[in-house]
């Protein structure tokens, strides 16, 4: 089983809809999180960090629910610029330090 | 400020040749990562550094692969020899240790090198 898994999607949506992302990980030992946001042909740059409490950066909300071991990120109001693939990440201290895994991303694309 | 720095962008070679991937780092940057990233297994970590001292090679694909840090603001990633599974976008990433917390924070990815090899 892969340490985290992601609907590939794709996802299209129009613009102004709501669109909600999950990701999966395997390792209760996991523990950061992150949503990174990769354009076409682009390198992958951060999005936003996930915590326990839950965090909101403007239209974009994630959540964290340890239990169940899943992350998710909303996107309300979507933007044609949102279109992008959405990364989940994991990090937890195993046997090696700082060791960080992805997801292999949610392609979203938002169309007029 | 400059980002990290990846060369070359692309390269097109022949299997059974020697390829070098080259990165600089964000100065003040401690963690170094190389990412290989394909359609098929997404991104995968090859290998990483802290403070110029690999920490965890084991992604490293076979012994085709090596990889070097001689100094802070120089890394190599090497193919001897490649072959055309090889070909993939290799992203190298810096990151600085967070603070208190003795792990990597955020990310920076250079804008990769596209790597095909025939």
């Amino acid at each position: 089983r892969k340490e985290v898994e992601q609907d590939p999607g794709p996802f299209n949506v129009p613009e102004g809809a709501t669109v909600a992302f999950n990701c999966t990980y395997s390792n209760s030992a996991s523990q950061s999180f992150f949503w990174y946001r990769q354009d076409c042909r682009k390198e992958p740059k951060l999005l936003m960090s996930v915590y326990s409490s839950g965090n909101e950066d403007g239209r974009f909300t994630a959540q964290l629910n340890r239990a169940s071991q899943y992350i998710s990120l909303l996107i309300r109001d979507s933007k044609l610029s949102d279109s992008a693939t959405y990364l989940c990440v994991v990090m937890y201290r195993g046997s090696t330090l700082g060791r960080l895994y992805f997801g292999r991303g949610t392609q979203l694309t938002v169309w007029p | 400020d400059a980002g990290v720095i990846q060369s070359p962008r692309h390269e097109v070679t022949e299997m059974g040749q020697e390829v070098t991937l080259r990165c600089k780092p964000i100065s003040g940057h401690d963690y170094l990562f190389w990412y290989r990233q394909t359609m098929m297994r997404g991104l995968e970590l090859l290998i990483y550094f802290n403070n110029n001292v690999p920490i965890d090679d084991s992604g490293m694909p076979e012994d085709r692969f090596s990889a070097k840090m001689p100094n802070a603001s120089f890394s190599t990633l090497k193919i001897q020899p490649s072959e055309p599974r090889d070909s993939a976008v290799y992203f190298c990433a810096s990151s600085f240790q967070s603070f208190g917390t003795g792990e990597p924070g955020e990310l920076f990815f250079g804008e990769g090198s596209r790597l095909t090899v025939l």
